[in-house]
């Protein structure tokens, strides 16, 4: 089962800075990685999807990137609603696999 | 409007079962797989199974082989997750998603608490 670590855990950050997350993979995904967005009581919402693209409606400040192990989500200027928690998600192996979180709090 | 709709939240005893509903509306019911994603506290989202949601053909994660039955009412565009021989660990929230590669739908989850 390949892992997924994600880092920071939390990141502290106020609106209109830039936010980099990360996520590591215990194996090579090629571009095989998704990103999530997460907030209490709602659905999870895809954002990025093999690594760089960009789920229909997701604004463009949200950009991901990376290949095989190493992969980033950047938020090029955060917004107020861009608080909450992001999840990367692998399909390059079975089963898929997610990794542990970060949560994106207001400083 | 495109969205899954799940059953309300559940409280079970330790040894019980519990059902799990999944009402997908918006979109054809049998054009997209249905997953089913659970997250206990402090713990990270861990995938379960899906669904053929055209076909009925299932596929379990071996951590629940045994203990879990996926399955559809094709006539009113809904999936089912049933966990049995339930323990204080099955305390989560439990999510369908809709995935052909990616889950790019997801519904709210529902609450099943296991406690004694």
């Amino acid at each position: 089962e390949i892992v997924l670590t994600q880092s920071p855990a939390t990141l502290s950050l106020s609106p209109g800075e830039r936010a980099t997350l990360s996520c590591r993979a215990s194996q090579s995904l090629s571009s095989y990685l998704a990103w999530y967005q997460h907030k209490p009581g709602q659905a999870p919402r895809l954002l990025i999807s093999d690594a760089s693209n960009r789920a229909t409606g997701v604004p463009a400040r949200f950009s991901g990137s990376g290949s095989g192990t190493d992969f980033t989500l950047t938020i090029s200027s955060l917004e107020p609603e861009d608080f909450a928690v992001y999840y990367c998600q692998q399909r390059s192996t079975w089963p898929s696999t997610f990794g542990q979180g970060t949560k994106l709090e207001i400083k | 409007q495109v969205q899954l709709l799940q059953s309300e939240a559940e409280v079970k005893k330790p040894g019980a079962s519990v059902k799990v509903s999944c009402k997908a509306s918006g979109y054809s019911f049998t054009s997209y797989p249905i997953h089913w994603v659970r997250q206990a506290p402090g713990q990270r989202l861990e995938w379960m199974g899906w669904l053929n949601a055209d076909n009925g053909n299932t596929e379990y994660s071996q951590n629940f082989q045994g203990r879990i039955t996926i399955n559809r009412d094709a006539s009113a565009s809904t999936a089912y997750m049933e966990l049995t021989s339930l323990r204080s660990e099955d305390t989560a929230v439990y999510y369908c998603a809709r995935a052909l590669h990616y889950f790019d739908l997801w519904g709210r989850g529902t609450l099943v608490t296991v406690s004694s």
